[in-house]
């Protein structure tokens, strides 16, 4: 699978927009940006999904650069309770065993009050 | 219930013995993945259930490890003579097929200490 490369951790305030980088440089043209978060003491959570366009859901946004070499998680507002672990990783459809979810360590979002 | 579940959440074991771990998945999801996941680290494939084919055991790490499905219900991960490297969180997933855009549903793991 494709590589992606993230902060090891980033910091925001309550109430506040969070902007969540990841990059991807070695991305191939089928294969999907996924994102999942992981709350303390929790197992994975699924966050958003996209191929090209920007993608935007009940918990967040997904912009994709237009090359695709780099990707950003919005969070509009942020709160105590998005304090995670989030992982950005590629997907490669029709490929052997692409089913297996595979997170390297992810960006530790804190969140102060 | 609504998620997947998993128990225990928490077990504590001595060295060399078996333990093992049940997987609730969410009803009707017919694929099934374990995982392992240690201390601050990312996530360790461990094996795949779809349907009635022959899971994918490729993630396995040893044959101590073995797990089961009944049907598209409930998983169980058996760890034989348990090692101190086996201590991790145990994660558990399910969701409606294989295939990539479709979201894993994860529980909230089982939290293994081997002494």
């Amino acid at each position: 699978d494709a590589k992606t490369t993230q902060p090891n951790s980033m910091e925001s305030n309550e109430e506040e927009p969070v902007h969540l980088p990841c990059n991807h440089s070695t991305i191939s043209g089928t294969d999907y940006i996924h994102w999942y978060r992981q709350l303390p003491s929790q197992g994975p959570e699924y966050v958003i999904h996209g191929l090209t366009s920007n993608v935007n859901n009940r918990m967040a946004s997904l912009a994709i650069a237009e090359d695709r070499k780099s990707s950003t998680l919005i969070l509009h507002r942020a709160t105590l309770r998005d304090a995670a672990v989030y992982y950005c990783i590629l997907r490669a459809p029709g490929r052997g065993s692409n089913y297996k979810l595979t997170f390297g360590k992810g960006t530790l979002l804190t969140v102060n009050p | 219930g609504a998620g997947v579940s998993q128990s225990p959440s928490n077990k504590v074991t001595e060295k060399g013995k078996d333990v093992e771990l049940r997987c609730d998945p969410i009803s009707g999801h017919t694929a099934l993945y374990w995982y392992r996941q240690r201390l601050g680290q990312g996530l360790e494939f461990l094996i795949y259930f779809q349907g009635n084919s022959a899971p994918d055991k490729s993630g396995l790490p040893s044959d101590r490890f073995s797990a089961e499905r009944t049907g598209e219900s409930v998983s169980t991960l058996t760890i034989q003579r348990t090692q101190q490297e086996d201590s991790a969180v145990y994660l558990c997933a399910s969701n409606v097929d294989y295939r990539i855009e479709n979201e894993q549903f994860f529980g909230p793991g089982t939290r293994l200490t081997v002494l």
